[in-house]
């Protein structure tokens, strides 16, 4: 199988407080993963692509000191929210790409992020 | 800008028949193309990908490419009411670890 998990899968912090997400592919290498964000009804919204062992390349739009993230090895990369507010609010998934094989993407369960 | 495009729907079947997704692409260097189903609340999954003109099958579902008109599709056979779901088209330029580019989805009801 292509297996991704995320931990955790919910969470609800004060705003002004930092939150981590971890995404981590079971069974197999992935020397790159992708973080989205998703708004209820919208569609996926690619926030960046983290590179095992080099900075993540993040899109337009998207405040690198915000959404911190770190691909420290070929399983595991985390997303770092600093400083939430409301706003942050969302639907947070990754996505790893299997390294020497068809580079299908596969997606994690996803985490639903509340700032109150 | 690379572009994939989808019709948003809703696209309503009535269960047993054949559903069918349509997904255009504007990169002609496109070489993967991967359909995933959405439930709501959840994550995607990917269901079928095809790198090759023509028909890839897999039990219900058949994928059907043709890079000169720069379309994919996704035909499932018997509609089940748990086929209703959000379909999302992406394509990526090469055999590389890329990112993709999404279709807004095509919403999918299955009517028992």
């Amino acid at each position: 199988g292509a297996v991704v998990s995320q931990h955790p899968s919910w969470v609800i912090c004060k705003s002004g407080t930092s939150v981590k997400i971890e995404c981590r592919s079971l069974d197999f290498q992935a020397t790159t993963m992708f973080w989205y964000r998703q708004f209820p009804k919208q569609s996926l919204m690619l926030m960046a692509t983290s590179n095992e062992g080099s900075k993540a390349t993040y899109e337009q739009g998207v405040e690198k000191d915000k959404f911190l993230i770190n691909h420290a090895s070929l399983t595991l990369s985390t997303l770092t929210v600093t400083s939430a507010h409301p706003e942050d609010s969302s639907f947070y998934i990754c996505s790893a790409g299997r390294t020497g094989g068809s580079y299908e993407q596969y997606f994690g369960p996803g985490t639903r992020l509340t700032v109150t | 800008q690379k572009e994939v495009e989808q019709n948003s729907g809703p696209l309503s079947v009535p269960e047993g028949a054949i559903a069918s997704l349509n997904c255009t692409y504007s990169d002609r260097g496109s070489q993967s193309f991967f359909w995933y189903r959405q439930y709501s609340g959840k994550s995607p999954e990917l269901i079928m990908s095809i790198y090759s003109n023509g028909d890839k099958e897999d039990g219900r579902f058949t994928a059907q490419l043709n890079k000169a008109s720069q379309y994919v599709s996704l035909l499932i056979r018997d509609s089940q009411p748990s086929d209703s779901a959000t379909y999302l088209c992406a394509e990526r330029p090469n055999f590389g670890n890329e990112k993709l580019t999404f279709g807004t989805g095509t919403r999918l009801t299955i009517i028992p």
